[in-house]
């Protein structure tokens, strides 16, 4: 499968941003994902992005793609406590996903 | 409403037996997907299926069995021939490609005793 890179940690104040950062392999990979994982369960889709789009922003989410050096980047603004997690990265490459180590997201009061 | 189940959450498991985890979905997904999930290390693909009666090897297939009867359902067995079976075990259905991504189970935890 695909290489996927994330830092495995990351602590964040509360109400400050948090940015998540991957980069892939796979120059072909057509739509790249971001899922978040609470402790115990499965993996939720946050959000998304195509990979003729540089940008995508849902509400206090903005996913940024750089397609030349693979690299995608997860922005979290006013981060909560209730985003601590993990987060994955995941390109997809005909038609499975790959998925980094995820990155664990600490809030601190 | 529509959703994959995965049951059951917590399987123990003696060595040398075989089990089988059960996953499934009433979306109307084409295509599952098994993944394995040990810490530090991500998800890494087991099995995976896009249509009924067919299926490929992921990335990790030895030690590993599936089938695909029925569209709904997509059971995987972990043999007496899988060295480390102890893991989270993450079933998903998709679609297609595209702005839905994939849809998780909540996942199983096997433990070897």
């Amino acid at each position: 499968g695909e290489d996927v890179e994330q830092s495995l940690f990351l602590s964040v104040r509360e109400g400050d941003s948090s940015v998540i950062n991957c980069t892939y392999t796979d120059s072909s990979s057509t739509y790249l994902y971001w899922y978040k994982q609470e402790p115990g369960a499965g993996l939720q889709l946050l959000t998304y992005i195509f990979s003729n789009m540089d940008m995508k922003q849902d509400q206090r989410l903005t996913v940024l793609l750089n397609k030349k050096d693979k690299h995608l980047s997860l922005r979290i603004a006013d981060t909560q406590t209730g985003d601590s997690a993990i987060y994955f990265c995941a390109p997809e490459s005909d038609y499975k996903l790959s998925f980094g180590a995820g990155t664990t997201v600490t809030v601190r009061a | 409403d529509g959703g994959i189940t995965q049951s059951p959450k917590y399987l123990f498991r003696k060595e040398g037996q075989n089990v089988t985890l059960s996953c499934e979905q009433n979306l109307n997904h084409d295509a599952m997907y098994w993944y394995r999930q040990d810490p530090g290390q991500g998800l890494r693909l087991i099995y995976y299926s896009q249509i009924v009666n067919d299926f490929q090897k992921g990335d990790i297939a030895e030690g590993y069995s599936v089938s695909r009867e029925k569209k709904e359902s997509f059971p995987l067995t972990v043999t007496s021939a899988q060295k480390n079976p102890t893991a989270f075990y993450l079933c998903a259905s998709s679609l297609d490609r595209g702005t839905k991504g994939y849809t998780f189970g909540s996942g199983t935890r096997l433990t070897v005793v």
